[in-house]
């Protein structure tokens, strides 16, 4: 069975500064890595998707690395503001033989503070 | 597009009583996925289906959870009777199968109390 550890699980940091946060996985055979944020009381909004074929994504401040063999991804955000602040989570979806299940760690709680 | 619609937003019962949760998913996504997640966890997969077919409901607490999706659109997820440790939020998804690598998209959820 799958495993997603994410580390750390809180973080505050200053305004401005750039920050990684990580995220691993024990079975490296996957499809695809799927970073979200979560709002406080609200649902997950997708950032980035990484194929398995595919080493990073990028999206505006947000950058998304995938290292399927060592099974770890991070997510590196640039020059962090506070409405960053939100729980990033980070999801793997398996393979055909788990029926594309995705499998959730539990979260890094990110406050930017002013 | 339209997003996955969830309802009710909240909802506060005692234990032992029942409880629905109803997802509208994303028009044409195929597959659904209700999630539980409980404070300060990741979400934990409840029930896949795939069109009106379960695909995977191996940690769905089946003697007190039930959930259907008789027409492959709507789907509702009910509880009877409640426990305190099923306080959480409860979050529907939706992916497309057009696709073998699409994102899942997410409801807001609905926030279960009970008390």
């Amino acid at each position: 069975k799958q495993e997603v550890t994410q580390i750390p699980a809180a973080l505050s940091v200053p305004e401005g500064e750039n920050l990684v946060l990580n995220c691993s996985f024990t079975d490296s055979a996957i499809y695809n890595l799927q970073w979200f944020r979560q709002d406080p009381g609200k649902g997950l909004t997708s950032l980035l998707l990484i194929q398995s074929s595919q080493r990073e994504q990028t999206s505006g401040r947000l950058n998304a690395s995938l290292d399927k063999s060592s099974g770890r991804s991070t997510l590196y955000i640039a020059a962090s503001q506070p409405g960053d602040s939100a729980t990033y989570l980070c999801a793997v979806k398996s393979r055909p033989y788990n029926f594309n299940k995705f499998y959730f760690g539990s979260g890094t709680k990110l406050n930017v503070k002013p | 597009e339209a997003g996955v619609a969830q309802s009710p937003r909240y909802k506060i019962i005692e234990k032992r009583q029942s409880v629905a949760f109803w997802c509208n998913p994303i028009s044409g996504h195929a597959t659904l996925y209700w999630y539980q997640q409980i404070l300060g966890q990741g979400p934990k997969l409840l029930i896949q289906f795939q069109n009106n077919g379960v695909v995977d409901d191996s940690q769905l607490p089946k003697d007190r959870f039930s959930a259907e999706r008789l027409k492959g659109v709507d789907s509702t997820l009910k509880i009877q009777p409640a426990k305190l440790e099923d306080s959480a939020v409860y979050l529907c998804a939706s992916r497309s199968l057009q696709a073998m690598n699409t994102e899942a998209f997410f409801g807001q959820g609905t926030r279960l109390t009970v008390v």
